[in-house]
């Protein structure tokens, strides 16, 4: 079974710190993708990645950076955390670039910003 | 552009009543895959199925089912016999040929109550 897994659960965070969130898969998938989930709103791509070192912006990337070192790990970084930061942090994978592919998810991050 | 309405926000039925989660989708594309997620309350989204644009026949897996129709851009959910365990927000979610990222609705709370 595919296993994406992320560093934190729950995380609580002060305005103005810089937070990593750290998303593992283990199936050698090449895309992986990072969104937010806010009530009334589903869930919101931020950023996504087709490969090691590439990256693409989603619908909302303002004030969020991410990284790809290695296959296996997509960063999420708030550099600057803010209080509208607030939500819940769900990351993906996928394999291949295939439209019908589907995503599998982890279990989400839980960020308080305060 | 891509959107996917999940008009109902929250659904309460009694165990063992038959119950249907809408998803109204829009796209311009003439291929594109749609696709269910349950979100149990751990968290991970869990995936359910994918219909391409091409194929509208039904689908049943055990007490699930879904209607695709193309002339109404309608993918419904139904849950038969409902329990307990089907307490979830469910996702419906739409990729466009032509695009590289899920759209997702905002989601249906389903409780079930014993």
């Amino acid at each position: 079974d595919v296993k994406v897994t992320q560093s934190s659960r729950y995380l609580v965070k002060r305005t103005g710190e810089k937070v990593f969130l750290e998303c593992v898969q283990d199936m050698d998938h090449e895309n992986m993708f990072w969104y937010r989930q806010d009530p009334g709103l589903g869930l919101r791509l931020i950023y996504f990645s087709y490969d090691v070192k590439m990256k693409e912006k989603g619908d909302i990337p303002e004030g969020y950076s991410v990284s790809r070192e290695k296959k296996e790990r997509f960063s999420l970084i708030l550099e600057s955390a803010s209080t509208n930061q607030t939500s819940m942090y769900l990351c993906a994978s996928k394999f291949r670039d295939r439209v019908s592919n589907e995503q599998f998810f982890g279990p989400g991050t839980r960020l308080t910003v305060l | 552009a891509q959107k996917v309405t999940q008009a109902q926000t929250e659904i309460s039925v009694v165990e063992k009543e038959d119950v249907t989660l809408d998803c109204v989708y829009e796209t311009r594309d003439t291929t594109y895959y749609l696709f269910w997620y349950k979100q149990p309350p751990s968290g991970e989204l869990v995936f359910l199925i994918r219909r391409n644009s091409f194929d509208e026949q039904n689908e049943i897996s055990g007490r699930y089912s879904w209607n695709f129709q193309k002339s109404t851009s309608s993918f419904n959910f139904t849950i038969t016999a409902s329990q307990v365990v089907d307490s979830a927000v469910y996702f419906c979610a739409l990729m466009g040929g032509s695009a590289r990222q899920l759209t997702f609705g905002s989601g249906t709370q389903l409780t079930v109550l014993p």
